[in-house]
């Protein structure tokens, strides 16, 4: 089975950086998923890591760390539609994830 | 438009009646997947297909079936449904971790009174 660990909700203000981070234990592992989810819709597709490092794509970058089981998505000049929630995810095989609980973001003005 | 569809959008359903939840992909991806998300507790696996013909359980399964007859759909069946299969339904598919892992469809609100 797997763990997986993130705080349940965090706040910032519009302009600011937040650091998101997630815990993980799994028999396996296969590669690490940050989705973004606002309140009645799908999540979508942020980030993937599979090797050890910092991805950054835009405003928001992902790191890994393999060893330590853990993961921090970061999201740089926050504004206002980055309020929502960002669900970490693992596979330890194949292609099924499993999920955190989420975090819910809230960014102020 | 290449994605995921899923119906109904929404259904208020009485206990004990047959469900069945659709979904169907136009991408042919290989593996689909259905979730359930509640407060709290997040997305959480209930069936996944990794190609057509071929279905596995997940977290929490039970209440539900699957079947996978072709690539494009994977209906969800609730036998006989109770309270407790209140929540919002997502279907999922993939084809390649390396682009994005899962599209998801749009998710299906059921409420079992």
């Amino acid at each position: 089975g797997q763990n997986i660990d993130q705080p349940t909700e965090m706040t910032a203000t519009e302009g600011a950086i937040v650091q998101i981070n997630c815990t993980y234990q799994t028999s396996g592992f296969n590669g690490l998923f940050w989705y973004q989810q606002h309140a009645g819709e799908a999540p979508t597709f942020l980030s993937y890591n599979v090797l050890d490092g910092l991805e950054e794509k835009g405003r928001f970058s992902s790191f890994l760390s393999r060893s330590k089981g853990y993961s921090y998505l970061l999201l740089k000049e926050l504004q206002m539609k980055d309020s929502a929630s960002y669900l970490c995810a693992v596979t330890d095989s194949g292609y099924a994830l499993n999920f955190g609980k989420g975090t819910s973001l809230l960014v102020t003005p | 438009i290449a994605g995921i569809t899923q119906a109904p959008t929404s259904q208020i359903l009485a206990a004990g009646r047959r469900m069945t939840l659709r979904c169907t992909q136009d991408m042919r991806h290989n593996a689909m997947y259905w979730y359930r998300q509640d407060l709290g507790l997040g997305l959480r696996l209930i069936h996944y297909s990794n190609t057509a013909g071929t279905t596995g359980k997940g977290e929490v399964p039970d209440g539900y079936s699957v079947s996978r007859a072709n690539t494009d759909d994977f209906p969800l069946t609730l036998a006989s449904a109770v309270p407790s299969q209140t929540s919002v339904y997502f279907c999922a598919s993939s084809d390649s971790l390396e682009t994005g892992g899962y599209t998801f469809g749009s998710g299906t609100r059921l409420t079992v009174v």
